[in-house]
């Protein structure tokens, strides 16, 4: 079946620094959306990505989806604490269902 | 408008137990989907509803099912529970598709003793 991966599944920055996380299916994706999980909290929706070579921005979040639709990033600007959280990616299957990337955990020091 | 709401938000249940827990989507969402969460496997599905008919399933045993009520409040029940269904349980709501963006609820938390 599909599989979405994503790496780094951990990532610890300095405030200021910059943050990408890498997302890669198995398989050709119709799309690709990507949420944001602070801890103890939800994942809350950031961006959906239709287009082949897609890029955009939210202030300081770039998000890019790969010229063959297998591939995406999401890169941020001077981390921010509020930053903070775990990061999916997730992208249709034949079965009718979002299969979310394992996710990147981001950690921020002040 | 109101989110996506989950009760109970904890709750603690013991082996062989069976649990009922509920969702109410956002106003005028009539996709409902089930995700279970859990540090080893990640966010995983366990189904979808739409107008109140399971549309989509996920890989998961017999023991876990749902239901979709006309106003597309949705409830998910785990029978004989064990204890790896320990795990936070989210719902998500979207307008008509099991691929538009999701919407989460605050999650349930379960722990199975």
């Amino acid at each position: 079946g599909q599989q979405v991966m994503q790496i780094p599944q951990y990532q610890h920055v300095q405030e200021g620094e910059d943050f990408t996380t890498y997302c890669n299916s198995s398989t050709t994706l119709s799309n690709i959306q990507w949420y944001k999980q602070r801890p103890g909290g939800h994942p809350v929706f950031l961006i959906q990505l239709v287009k082949s070579g897609e890029v955009k921005k939210q202030k300081r979040l770039t998000f890019q989806f790969g010229e063959a639709k297998k591939n995406s990033s999401l890169h941020i600007t001077a981390t921010q604490t509020t930053d903070v959280g775990t990061y999916f990616c997730a992208g249709p299957n034949a079965g009718n269902m979002l299969t979310f990337g394992g996710g990147t955990r981001l950690m921020v020091k002040p | 408008k109101a989110g996506v709401t989950q009760t109970p938000r904890y709750l603690i249940k013991t082996r062989g137990q069976q649990v009922t827990l509920s969702c109410s989507p956002i106003s005028g969402h009539r996709s409902v989907s089930w995700y279970q969460q859990t540090p080893g496997q990640g966010l995983q599905f366990l189904f979808e509803y739409f107008s109140e008919t399971q549309r989509n399933k996920g890989n998961f045993p017999g023991r876990f099912s749902g239901r979709q009520f006309s106003n597309s409040r949705s409830e998910m029940n785990v029978s004989t529970l064990e204890l790896g269904d320990s795990a936070l349980y989210l719902c998500a709501s979207s307008l008509q598709s099991w691929d538009d963006t999701q919407y989460f609820g605050p999650g349930t938390r379960l722990t199975v003793l």
